[in-house]
Order: structure tokens, then C-alpha cells, then sequence
């Protein structure tokens, strides 16, 4: 069974630094790209980025409100995938998804995870 | 960017109904059009993908279809589980974008 599991999130002030984890099992986790998708309380979903798989250069693309800030990546080894978060911002508050891309079905986003929230705050 | 617009925002129906939201793209999408249900709470789920498969252990109830950049999913009738949010997804080019959602609740 594939399960996904986010932590890492919590209460941070503006301006500091937070990483996310998103725990892998019940798939080849080095084969899938990952994606990172977050909402805002209230609101609507948001893409924020995903890397690639290692076969594909594990590269990144990200959302133009985060790029500069967010920093996906992976560890195959261990079957998690990271966002780090800098230079938080109030409107990043938001819960944050992780997601597995099904480059079998036309890259969507077939399994996700619970969440797990973070609010930028004083 | 690909903007995707969805309506209705909201809808109130009756358990039985049929029931048709619309996606449409501002450009030219082939068929990379997702849709996810999401429950107060919960993580969204995939329904659809690729504009009109159903995703393994979806009911049949659910369907998908695409004209040109306009895209349509029906629940033929709805049941109590159904009554959720709705939105649609593009995976045809980065920044993969959603749309604005829309909510059906009970009549």
C-alpha cells in the first residue's frame, strides 16, 4: 500500500527557516517524480514544485512565490523527499501536501499525503 | 501561466442528482486535465486523469469528458460521500495550476 506522511511543520516566526519531510513506502520511491503542494486556510490548492526522478536529473521546478525561497529535494536511499523553506513569509502559512507524480498517467497526482501545517507567524 | 476557471463555484444538490462541473483552460492543454475531490480536512484525492479515466477504485458514478479546452465532470447520482470540493488540475506545463474550486453541498 503507498502511503505518504508529512512532518516537520509547526509555528515559525517570519524570516526563519523550516524543512519538511515526506516519508515514502509501498513503491519504488527513486522511480516517481514528488510534488509539494500547499493551502492556504480557507483557500484553494497550490502547487509549490517537484523534482524529477534521478533517471530524469532529479531537477526542480517551482512556483514563481516560492522560487528563490524553496528548496525540494530527495533521498532515495531513504524514500523522503524534503521542502526547505526560507526567509518564511506570513502568506506561507498554509498546510502542505506532498504528492507522488504518476509519470504513468499523464503526471497526475495519484497519492498524497495528510499534511502537515505550517504557520509563519510573530 | 495556464489560468483554469471552474463553475459553478458552488452548487447545492439532492442526493440522486446528476451533477456537471465545468474546467476551462486559457490555452490549449491536450488532455493533461486531473480532477481531485477534497473533504474539509482531508487531502485531496484523485478522481481523474488524463481529462476522462477514472482512477482505479473510483466509482463509475464519476465521469470525465473534454472539448477543446473545456472540460466537464459529471457524478451521476450523487451520494452523501460525494458532497465535497471540486477542483481541477493541469498537468501540461509547469507551473502545473488548479482551478479556484467548486463546492457542492446538499440542498
Amino acid at each position: 500500500e503507498v502511503q505518504l506522511v508529512e512532518s516537520g511543520g509547526g509555528l515559525v516566526q517570519p524570516g526563519r527557516s523550516l524543512r519538511l519531510s515526506c516519508s515514502a513506502s509501498g513503491f519504488t520511491f527513486e522511480d516517481y517524480p514528488m510534488g509539494w503542494f500547499r493551502q492556504a486556510p480557507g483557500k484553494g490548492l497550490e502547487w509549490v514544485g517537484f523534482i524529477r526522478s534521478r533517471v530524469y536529473g532529479g531537477t526542480t521546478e517551482y512556483a514563481a512565490s516560492v522560487q528563490g525561497r524553496f528548496n525540494i529535494s530527495r533521498d532515495d536511499s531513504k524514500a523522503i523527499a524534503y521542502l526547505q523553506m526560507n526567509n518564511l513569509k506570513t502568506e506561507d502559512t498554509a498546510m502542505y501536501f506532498c504528492s507522488r507524480e504518476d509519470y504513468n498517467n499523464d503526471y497526475s497526482f495519484d497519492y498524497w499525503g495528510p499534511g502537515s501545517l505550517v504557520t509563519v507567524s510573530s | 501561466d495556464i489560468q483554469l476557471t471552474q463553475s459553478p463555484s458552488s452548487l447545492s444538490a439532492s442526493v440522486g442528482d446528476r451533477v456537471t462541473i465545468t474546467c476551462r483552460a486559457s490555452q490549449s492543454i491536450s488532455r493533461y486535465l486531473n480532477w481531485y475531490q477534497q473533504k474539509p480536512g482531508k487531502a485531496p484525492k484523485l478522481l481523474i486523469y488524463s481529462g476522462s479515466i477514472l482512477q482505479r477504485g473510483v466509482p463509475s458514478r464519476f465521469s470525465g469528458s473534454a472539448s477543446g479546452t473545456d472540460f466537464t465532470v459529471t457524478v451521476s447520482g450523487l451520494q452523501p460521500e460525494d458532497f465535497a470540493t471540486y477542483y481541477c488540475q493541469q498537468s501540461y506545463s509547469v507551473p502545473f495550476t488548479f482551478g479556484p474550486g467548486t463546492t457542492v453541498d446538499i440542498k
